[in-house]
C-alpha cells in the first residue's frame, strides 16, 4: 500500500538538542497525525492537525500542517532520553472510516 | 478515556491452530481498524469497520477473518496461518470524520 515519505530515517542527537522531522506525500490529506511508538507497543498519538497551515504545540512538541496539504513537520525541542523511539507521521482523508496512511518512520536515539 | 484494549498481549500458535484476537473500546467510536506491523516497518492497514459493517478489506488473505459483534468490540479470527504472518497486530478506533485514531498496545503474534 501507499506510504508517505518521512525523513530523516534515523537520527542520533545529544540530550538538549532540538529535533526536526518531516513527511511528504503525493496525495492531499484532510488530517495529519504524529505518533510515537516504543518497541513492542502500539503507536501513541502526539499531535493531530486538521487545517492547512495549522501550527500546534504539545509541550516540547510542535507540528505544522503544510499549506499544500501534502506535507507536515514535527519539531521536538530540548530533547530528553525518554524521547527515544520511532516517530510516525500519518495522513488521513475525509470520511468516518477513512484509511490512515503511515510514513516510513524516524528512529530517534538520544545520547547523554 | 482514550483507551483501546487488546488481548492477548502475546500469542504463539501453530499453523493448524485457530485463535482469535480481541479489541475493545468504550469511547463510542464508530470506526475500528486492524493493522499489521512487521519489525522496523510502519503499520499496514488490513480492515476497517464503520458502524459495525466491514468498510475496507485491503486484499487480506482469507485465513484472517474480522468480526465486529457490536460497536465496542472487534475480533480478528486466525486460521491456518503461516510463519510469515508473525507480526504485531494493532487495533485502532476513531469517533468520526476528521478525528484522530487511537491505537491499542497490540498483540505480538508468533506462528510456529
Amino acid at each position: 500500500g501507499q506510504q508517505l515519505n518521512q525523513s530523516p530515517q534515523s537520527m542520533f542527537i545529544q540530550e538538549g538538542e532540538d529535533v526536526s522531522m518531516n513527511c511528504t506525500s503525493s496525495s492531499i490529506f484532510n488530517t495529519w497525525l504524529w505518533y510515537k511508538q516504543d518497541p513492542g507497543e502500539g503507536p501513541v498519538l502526539l499531535i493531530a492537525l486538521y487545517k492547512a497551515g495549522e501550527l500546534t504545540s504539545n509541550g516540547r512538541l510542535t507540528a505544522q500542517f503544510g499549506i499544500t496539504r501534502k506535507d507536515s513537520f514535527l519539531n521536538i525541542s530540548a530533547s530528553i532520553p525518554s524521547d527515544v523511539g520511532i516517530y510516525f507521521c500519518a495522513g488521513q482523508q475525509a470520511g468516518t472510516a477513512s484509511k490512515l496512511t503511515f510514513g516510513t518512520g524516524t528512529r530517534l536515539q538520544v545520547t547523554l | 478515556d482514550t483507551e483501546v484494549t487488546q488481548t492477548p498481549k502475546h500469542l504463539v500458535m501453530g499453523m493448524t491452530n485457530k485463535k482469535s484476537l480481541k479489541c475493545e473500546q468504550h469511547m463510542g467510536h464508530r470506526a475500528m481498524y486492524w493493522y499489521k506491523q512487521k519489525a522496523k516497518k510502519p503499520p499496514e492497514l488490513m480492515f476497517v469497520y464503520s458502524y459495525e459493517k466491514l468498510s475496507i478489506n485491503e486484499s487480506v488473505p482469507s485465513r484472517f477473518s474480522p468480526e465486529c459483534p457490536n460497536s465496542s468490540l472487534l475480533n480478528l479470527h486466525l486460521h491456518a496461518l503461516q510463519p510469515e504472518d508473525s507480526a504485531l497486530y494493532l487495533c485502532a478506533s476513531k469517533t468520526g470524520e476528521n478525528t484522530e485514531a487511537f491505537f491499542g498496545q497490540g498483540t505480538r503474534l508468533t506462528v510456529v
